[in-house]
Formats: structure tokens, sequence, C-alpha cells
């Protein structure tokens, strides 16, 4: 069973443009939640969709969006980009709601 | 008071001791906890979830779960130097799907 798919790996941008994340869930999961981790923040959750809706948001500014598609891949975007945006941007896939949660590779995202 | 505390690192084991990752947490509705392991530059790796009061196995690693004191441990026996990496603990709770995080303790095991 292939696991959670995160594309791409790495990304370099510049301030003020704009960037999407992509995630493939593991087959069969539904629910799929974005968390942005950096050295100083540790873990933070963004945002999780289930059946392409979206069901719980972090505390992030409205710069940070997302959604999910009818087949549970999600893509996650940020706009207006910020130095402070650079981080490793994880998507993890759950089965239901409070069953355990994998994540992918993640992407690593350099804002310059 | 932080939602999720984890005991503060770095902690250091020798090769073939027990090493024991704690952790307490605020919301009683917690209903779901989990520990990762996370390698340096690498993704969080789901090792152990338990979901019940007691105690679970599985192979080296066993997380303990206690939640009128709300409180989740690992416990890691045989310690090897692959070991060696940051142990997140994690929980969810009515919040939907949402995981939210421990600091991380990071554990090193020296031969």
């Amino acid at each position: 069973k292939a696991g959670v798919t995160q594309t791409p790996r790495y990304l370099i941008k510049t301030r003020g443009q704009q960037v999407t994340l992509s995630c493939s869930p593991i087959s069969g999961h539904r629910s799929v939640s974005w968390y942005q981790q950096t050295p100083g923040q540790g873990l933070q959750f963004l945002f999780e969709y289930f059946s392409e809706t979206q069901r719980n948001k972090g505390n992030f500014p409205g710069r940070f969006s997302g959604r999910q598609f009818s087949n549970s891949r999600s893509e996650m975007n940020v706009s207006t980009l910020e130095l402070g945006d650079s981080a490793l941007y994880l998507c993890a896939s759950s089965a239901l709601m409070n069953t355990e949660a994998f994540f992918g590779q993640g992407t690593r995202l350099t804002v310059v | 008071q932080k939602e999720v505390e984890q005991n503060s690192g770095p902690l250091s084991v020798p090769e073939g001791a027990i090493a024991s990752l704690n952790c307490t947490y605020s919301d009683r509705g917690s209903q779901s906890f989990f520990w990762y392991r996370q390698y340096s530059g690498k993704s969080p790796e789901l090792i152990m979830f338990i979901y019940s009061n007691g105690d679970k196995e599985d192979g080296r690693f066993t997380a303990q779960l206690n939640k009128a004191s709300q409180y989740v441990s690992l416990l890691i026996r045989d310690s090897q130097p692959s070991d060696s990496a940051t142990y997140l603990c994690a929980l969810k709770g009515t919040s939907y799907g949402k995981l939210t995080f421990g600091q991380g303790t990071i554990l090193t095991v020296h031969p």
C-alpha cells in the first residue's frame, strides 16, 4: 500500500509569490490534515479536510488556504509569501477522524 | 499551560537500557494518543498509538496511558543507537482530525 505522497519535495520562492503544495493520501483515507514545522514553533496545525470539507482550521492568516478533491487528494496554497513562511510543510492522512495519522515526506519551502 | 507537554530533554541513555519518555496533556476530552519518531531532516513516523487506559506493547515499545492523570508515556526497551531521534507526543481530541503535538524530546542512545 503506497504511503502519503507530497509534491514537490523542495521549493524556493521569492517574497510576495504564491505557492501550491500537493498531497495524495493513503488509498482509502478520507481525512487529510496539514501542518507547518519550524524549529521555533514545532509542529502546528494548519487545517483538516474530510470528504472535500474543511472541518477545522488552525491559527494561521488567511494567506494559507487549502482544498480537497473528490479523490481525497489535497492542496494547500500560500499567497503573498513572507520570509517567515519558510518551513517544512507536512501532510497527514487518516482513515477516520480519531484514528492514527500517517505523514508524507513533507515539502521544504524556502522563501528568499 | 501548554496543551501537550513532554519531559524536557535531551535524554541520553546507554545502548541496551530502557528509555522512558513522558507526556502530559490538559484537554480531558482527548481521545487518541500517538508517539511519533522524527529523524533529523525527515518527517514524523508513527511508532505507537493508544486509545484506552493501560499498556500497549509492540516489540521493544510500550505505550502507557492514564486518562485520569492525563499522562501518556513511551518506554523503549533494549535501546539501540538507531533509536536516536526526536520523539513527539501527539493527541487527537474533539477538534475533528487535528493532531496537537508536544515540543518533542531528543533521545540519544550512545554505544
